[in-house]
This record gives structure tokens, sequence and C-alpha cells, in this order.
């Protein structure tokens, strides 16, 4: 079966800081995909970064990269010079084949303070 | 703006009732995808629809059902309302199936059953 599993319930950080969220997955197939997804108080789902399995060169948008590490099945976000507006639900995602559901963690509460 | 609607973006309801939730995906996205949001059981994928054709199933209850019109606009049918579907429910849409694998989603309907 495959699962995804965030360990860190809530998390925090202050502004400028550096954060890291972590999050494990398990599947079979050998080309899928990653995701960290945001959702902030308004509720709206929104991509932060995408990771493909085949891509051994870890994915970076901004102040937010990855580190995927494939035989570990390991696959956490890095915030970097963290802003108040980073506060939000992070949710690690799993999508076994192109154009199928995806998989979510249970989700990461991020809080950032000033 | 994602670009895929939904609505309403709230409703409350009576237990026993039923209610359509509707989508519109991006222009020119062919699969839409259902998603529940609860505090107990997290974002789970309901089911998925490609082309007007049912593509894939998740944990969706048989009190639910969907469909996906010629127009590919969505509509998601929840019937006999208990008070553990107040949920909040997510639609989303993704390109050719194939090839894409960003999912654009909604913001959702939040739903309450009293």
């Amino acid at each position: 079966a495959q699962t995804v599993t965030q360990s860190q319930p809530e998390m925090s950080v202050q502004e400028a800081e550096t954060v890291t969220l972590s999050c494990t997955y398990d599947t079979s197939e050998s080309d899928y995909y990653l995701f960290w997804y945001k959702q902030p108080p308004s509720r709206q789902m929104i991509l932060v970064i995408r990771q493909e399995a085949y891509k051994q060169q870890n994915a970076t948008e901004n102040r937010f990269s990855v580190n995927f590490q494939k035989a570990a099945k390991s696959f956490s976000l890095k915030i970097s010079d963290s802003q108040l507006g980073d506060a939000a639900m992070y949710f690690c995602a799993l999508q076994n084949q192109a154009g199928t559901a995806l998989i979510f963690g249970k989700g990461t509460t991020l809080s950032v303070s000033s | 703006d994602s670009g895929v609607t939904q609505t309403p973006k709230h409703l409350i309801t009576a237990t026993g009732q039923r209610v359509t939730l509707r989508c519109s995906p991006r222009s020119g996205d062919l699969s839409v995808y259902w998603y529940q949001q609860s505090l107990d059981q997290g974002l789970q994928f309901l089911i998925q629809y490609y082309n007007g054709e049912e593509r894939a199933k998740g944990n969706i209850l048989e009190r639910f059902s969907a469909q996906q019109f010629p127009d590919l606009h969505s509509e998601l049918n929840l019937s006999s309302l208990e008070l553990g579907d107040s949920a909040l429910y997510f639609c989303a849409s993704s390109g050719t199936g194939r090839t894409d694998t960003e999912a654009f989603f909604g913001q959702g309907t939040r739903l309450t059953v009293v």
C-alpha cells in the first residue's frame, strides 16, 4: 500500500530562520512524483514544490528546497529565511503515476514568530 | 487563482439530507479529482473522472456519487448525510491525465451537517 507519513504534527520557527519539515513515504513504483502543498488559513491548497523520482537533483523554488532520498524514501522540505506568510499547514503528497490521485500525509502545522 | 471553481463555498444542511457540490475545472483540463478533508481522516481521495469517465475510486462511501458532464464540469452528490460527513470537500483538476502531474485545487466547499 502507498502511504505518506509526516511525523511532526507541529513545528515552529522564527522569522528569517530555517526550518525543515519531514516526510517519509512508501510505494512500490520506481517512477513517481512527490509534492509539498501549503494550506494557509484561507484553506486554499497551494503547490509549493514538486520532485520527480527519476531526477536525482533536489528541486528548489526560491526559499523552498527539498532533500529527496530515494533509497530511504524520505522527502523533507526546507524553508529558508522564514517569513510570517509561511505560517500554514504543509502537506506532503505522493503521486504514483502522472494523472493519478495524490496520497497525502496528515500534515504539519508551521507557525512563524517575529 | 487556480482556475478551478467550486460552488457553493459553504453549505449547512441537516442529517439525512442530500446535497450536490459542483466543480468547474481549469480550461482544458480533462481530469477532475474529489478529495475530502476532515479533522480525523485528513485529506482523502474520493474519486477521479477523466473526460467524462470514472477513472479511479478512493475511499468514497456508497452514499456518495459523482459524475462529469460533457462540458467537463463535475458534481459530487452526497446523500443520507450524517454528522461525520461534515468536512471540507476539494475538487482538483489536471491536464491530459497522462503527462501532466500538477493538480490545481479549488477553494473547497465547507459542508456542515447538523
